[in-house]
């Protein structure tokens, strides 16, 4: 029961243009997200959250949207750097409850 | 403030030997999640830790098991070692000292081989 999906397992992107990835999950129940930006042979670093009372949340270059209708979030690079090029995860749960990640996109910025 | 640490960084059993892994959380955080990452799976869930007692579970088989001492620090342990369980194990800790919602940060993991 996968309840959170990514379901682009790679993206390519030139630098300096913007990069979505994206993400749905199935359980309503949610009411906070996640994106985690992973480095071969490191641990997943924490990059962005959102609350479900929101619909968009922006730090600098990375803005994650959020679309509960559609049960789906986004999240936003721009302009995108080579130094982006990694793996990235959404995530979701709810309260305290365990973390429920997706399988991942793998981005890729080209010079 | 020091982070999630944990040992070892790589690690090559044998088939049917066992291995325990170890975490410790950054200093305050209660809450210590353990995750396995394969080629093409994301993070699976294995369990969590909060105070000493787990508190929740994935779906891995009981070979898969662990424990929390009362500093925080988690150990995990997996027996009878299948080559399948050749992965990346992650550990995340987080404070949850209320029931607010609050990022988990994680260790760099262990690279588990089985030969």
């Amino acid at each position: 029961d996968q309840q959170v999906k990514q379901n682009s397992p790679s993206l390519s992107v030139q630098e300096g243009r913007i990069s979505i990835l994206n993400c749905d999950y199935t359980n309503s129940m949610f009411d906070y997200f996640l994106w985690y930006k992973k480095y071969p042979a490191e641990g997943p670093t924490f990059l962005i959250s959102i609350s479900s009372i929101k619909d968009k949340n922006e730090d600098g270059r990375f803005t994650v949207f959020l679309n509960k209708s559609a049960k789906h979030l986004s999240l936003h690079i721009v302009p995108s750097q080579p130094g982006d090029s990694a793996v990235y995860f959404c995530a979701a749960n709810k309260g305290a409850q365990k973390l429920v990640f997706g399988q991942g996109t793998r981005l890729t910025i080209n010079p | 403030k020091a982070g999630v640490t944990q040992t070892p960084r790589y690690l090559i059993k044998t088939r049917g030997q066992q291995v325990t892994l170890s975490c410790s959380p950054i200093s305050g955080h209660r809450s210590v999640s353990w995750y396995q990452q394969t080629p093409g799976q994301g993070l699976q869930f294995l369990f969590e830790y909060f105070s000493e007692t787990q508190r929740n579970k994935g779906n891995f088989p009981g070979r898969f098991s662990g424990r929390q001492f009362s500093n925080s620090r988690s150990e995990m342990n997996v027996s009878t070692l299948e080559l399948g369980d050749s992965a990346l194990y992650l550990c995340a800790s987080s404070s949850l000292l209320t029931a607010k919602n609050t990022e988990a940060f994680f260790g760099q993991g262990t690279r588990l081989t089985v030969v």
